[in-house]
């Protein structure tokens, strides 16, 4: 069992908006701005998409965004395109005993 | 533009020592404040932390994992290589080794993976 919750699964059409959430707790997600966001296409490593709740990394695409609120993170993917089509993780820090954890992981099919 | 590679043996018995080792290339191990890190993914699974250590050879572990992990660095190499003692058929996974720090707190490298069995 994953330390921070995510839906298994969301979809969406091209062109659209989804959002997908993680939930941990006030000693991870609630107590540190330090939730990223990882994309992984099937047999490939994970692909830093959001740092640091809402900073993007050089490269990535302006339709990933990132935000926080409380105890939950979020991650948006607008203008869906089928290359979107992916499992998205969320990781936060825990503080200096657990480190770093992560979520079980959710699936975007692009329908 | 830094790139991880892992290497290791496949498969493992129960109850032999896992290990596994990470080159990294296009930079050195030694500069900027990176952290060199292990996280595998069970089969059809989740991310899983396993520990880190930064050039200096300070050492950070998931404390699930503490007892049976050691991370070491080889500077002179480029190298840095995880060590999990005591597997069973749970410790089967992908194998990633990772680069953290170079877009702030987070793992913004990592290699390509290496699947690991454990069966006799």
């Amino acid at each position: 069992q994953s330390a921070l919750t995510q839906p298994a699964s969301v979809s969406g059409s091209p062109g659209q908006s989804i959002t997908i959430s993680c939930t941990g707790t006030s000693s991870d997600v609630g107590s540190y701005n330090l939730v990223s966001w990882y994309q992984q296409h099937p047999g490939k490593a994970p692909k830093l998409m959001i740092y640091e709740v809402s900073k993007r990394p050089s490269g990535v695409s302006n339709r990933f965004s990132g935000s926080k609120s409380g105890n939950t993170a979020s991650l948006t993917i607008s203008g869906l395109q089928a290359e979107d089509e992916a499992d998205y993780y969320c990781c936060s820090y825990a503080g200096s005993s657990t480190f770093w954890v992560f979520g079980g992981g959710t699936k975007l099919t692009v329908l | 533009q830094v790139q991880l590679q892992e290497s290791g043996p496949g498969l493992v018995k129960p109850s032999q020592t896992l290990s596994l080792t990470c080159t990294v290339s296009g930079g050195s191990i030694s500069s900027g404040d990176y952290y060199w890190s292990w996280i595998r993914q069970h089969p059809g699974k989740g991310l899983e932390w396993i520990g880190y250590i930064y050039y200096s050879g300070s050492t950070y572990y998931n404390p699930s994992l503490k007892s049976r992990v050691t991370i070491s660095v080889d500077t002179s190499k480029n190298q840095f290589s995880l060590k999990l003692s005591s597997v069973t058929a749970a410790d089967t996974a992908v194998y990633y080794c990772a680069m953290k720090g170079g877009s702030g707190n987070a793992f913004d490298i990592w290699g390509q993976g290496t699947m690991v069995t454990v069966s006799s």
